[in-house]
């Protein structure tokens, strides 16, 4: 079945920079698009990033446009996500999730992996 | 990029049916057939319930509906068990080529 593992998370200053990583299994990982969303303590879901099935095409939320970059390696089945010049509005628990097909909704989730930014 | 404005809880008995709401606009929920429904029991991950509107995964039971009128869609549970209290989340593929949740609704069971 599929199988979605995030991880690189940890606590992190302000202004420094993280990079996550989604290890996937069980499906054809370079058939799917992919996303990466966030939770914040307490909070709702927000969508964070996508990326076409063969990385040909990005898209990000505002919030995180410039800093951040999804990209994906289709020979290793993984997923990333490079956050830069990140803020303590970025504290979440990230999840890494797989498309239906193209971009359009998250389909199977990871379990998350904690980003912590505090000084 | 507004999140989508779904009510902040609703309740219901063993039984009941209940409806949640998720209203977006034009460029989202209004233009688009790719509405999904997620669950997420506390501590646990999101479980896409319903996609594209109305259609359920493999697995879900018959009892999660979906809808859209206009800007807005719903998702209705019948026949509530105890194991449906959980937080549900909408999300609508927009037409800036990105994704909008709504901000989560609490469903309780009495």
């Amino acid at each position: 079945q599929v199988q979605l593992v995030e991880s690189g998370g940890g606590v992190v200053q302000p202004g420094r920079s993280l990079r996550l990583s989604c290890a996937a299994a069980g499906f054809s990982f370079s058939s799917y698009g992919m996303h990466w969303v966030r939770q914040a303590p307490g909070q709702g879901l927000k969508w964070v990033a996508a990326i076409l099935f063969d990385g040909s095409n990005e898209y990000y939320a505002d919030s995180v446009k410039g800093r951040f970059t999804i990209s994906r390696d289709n020979s290793k089945n993984t997923l990333h996500l490079q956050m830069n010049s990140l803020t303590t509005d970025d504290t979440a628990v990230y999840y890494c999730a797989k498309d239906r097909g193209w971009v359009a909704a998250p389909e199977t989730w990871g379990q998350g992996t904690p980003v912590t930014v505090s000084s | 990029q507004s999140a989508l404005t779904q009510s902040a809880s609703v309740s219901g008995s063993p039984g009941q049916s209940i409806s949640i709401s998720c209203t977006g606009t034009s460029s989202d929920v209004g233009s688009h057939g790719y509405v999904a429904w997620y669950q997420q029991h506390p501590g646990t991950a999101p479980k896409l319930m319903i996609y594209d509107v109305n259609r359920r995964p493999s697995g879900v039971s018959n009892r999660f509906s979906g809808s859209k009128s206009g800007n807005t869609a719903s998702l209705t549970i019948s026949g509530l068990q105890a194991e449906d209290e959980a937080e549900y989340y909408c999300s609508s593929y927009t037409s800036s080529n990105t994704v909008v949740f709504g901000g989560g609704t609490k469903l309780t069971v009495l």
